[in-house]
C-alpha cells in the first residue's frame, strides 16, 4: 500500500519551454504533498507544501511563478517548471501524507523526475 | 529550528560485517526520527521511525535504529551488511506539530563483497 507515482521519470526539455510533473497517489487520499528538489550527492531541498484545494505554501527563496503547483483533486498534484533554464535541472521529487494519518506518519515519496535543461 | 546532521559522508563495510550510519539532530521537544533509503533514480523509501517507547527501533530489511536522547543520536545500524544494502541513507526529524520534516545530508553506504 501507500504507493505514489510520479511522472515523468526522465525528462528532457529545451530552454525556455515549461514542463509539467505529476505526483499521483495511488491507493490513498494525499490533501498534503510536498515537492523537494535534490541536487547532486546532497539532501533534499523542501520547495513547497502542495495542499489540495488551496494554493501551495512556497520555501523561501523558491520563485512561485516558476515553480506552478496545482493540487486539484485528493490524489494528484502537479508542478510546472515554467521558461526551464539548465539551472533548473536537477531530480524533482514528491511526496504525500494521507489524509487522516497521525502527524508521526512517515511520507511516501515518488521515484522522482529527473529534469534536463538543454 | 530543528536540524539533521550525518557526519560521515561515506560508510564502507565489508559484506557480512555489522554496519552503522550516524544520525544527531537538534529539536525542540520531542522528536519524531525516521531514516529512509534511496537507490540511485528512485525516490526514498521509509525504513524506520521512533515516535516513543522503547529506545530500539525495529524496521525493513534488517535494520534497526537506537534512539539516544542524552547524546541527541539516532544510529541505523544492521548486524550484517548485504551488497544490496548499498544506497544512499537519509536521516529526517520532525519536530512538534506544523513544523516540517528535515531530512540529513545523507550517507553513502558501499558494501563490499
Amino acid at each position: 500500500g501507500a504507493v505514489v507515482s510520479q511522472h515523468p521519470s526522465r525528462v528532457i526539455c529545451k530552454s525556455g519551454t515549461s514542463v509539467k510533473i505529476e505526483c499521483r497517489s495511488l491507493d490513498f487520499q494525499a490533501t498534503t504533498m510536498f515537492w523537494y528538489r535534490q541536487f547532486p550527492k546532497q539532501s533534499l531541498m523542501l520547495m513547497a507544501t502542495s495542499n489540495e484545494g488551496s494554493k501551495a505554501t512556497y520555501e523561501q527563496g523558491v520563485e512561485k511563478d516558476k515553480f506552478l503547483i496545482n493540487h486539484a483533486s485528493l490524489t494528484l498534484s502537479t508542478l510546472t517548471v515554467t521558461s526551464a533554464h539548465p539551472e533548473d535541472s536537477s531530480f524533482y521529487i514528491c511526496s504525500a501524507r494521507e489524509t487522516g494519518s497521525s502527524y508521526n506518519s512517515p511520507l511516501h515519496f515518488g521515484n522522482g523526475t529527473r529534469l534536463t535543461v538543454t | 529550528a530543528q536540524s539533521v546532521a550525518q557526519p560521515e559522508d561515506q560508510v564502507n563495510v565489508a559484506e557480512g560485517n555489522p554496519l552503522t550510519v550516524k544520525c544527531t539532530y537538534s529539536v525542540s521537544g520531542n522528536p519524531y526520527l525516521f531514516w529512509y533509503v534511496q537507490y540511485p533514480n528512485r525516490g526514498l523509501q521509509f525504513l524506520l521511525k521512533y515516535i516513543t517507547g522503547d529506545n530500539l527501533v525495529k524496521g525493513s530489511y534488517g535494520f534497526e535504529a537506537e534512539f539516544n536522547k542524552s547524546q541527541t543520536s539516532f544510529h541505523l545500524k544492521k548486524p550484517s551488511a548485504l551488497v544490496s544494502d548499498s544506497a544512499l541513507y537519509f536521516c529526517a526529524v520532525r519536530g512538534g506539530y506544523g513544523q516540517n520534516f528535515v531530512f540529513g545530508p545523507g550517507t553513502r553506504l558501499s558494501v563490499l563483497p
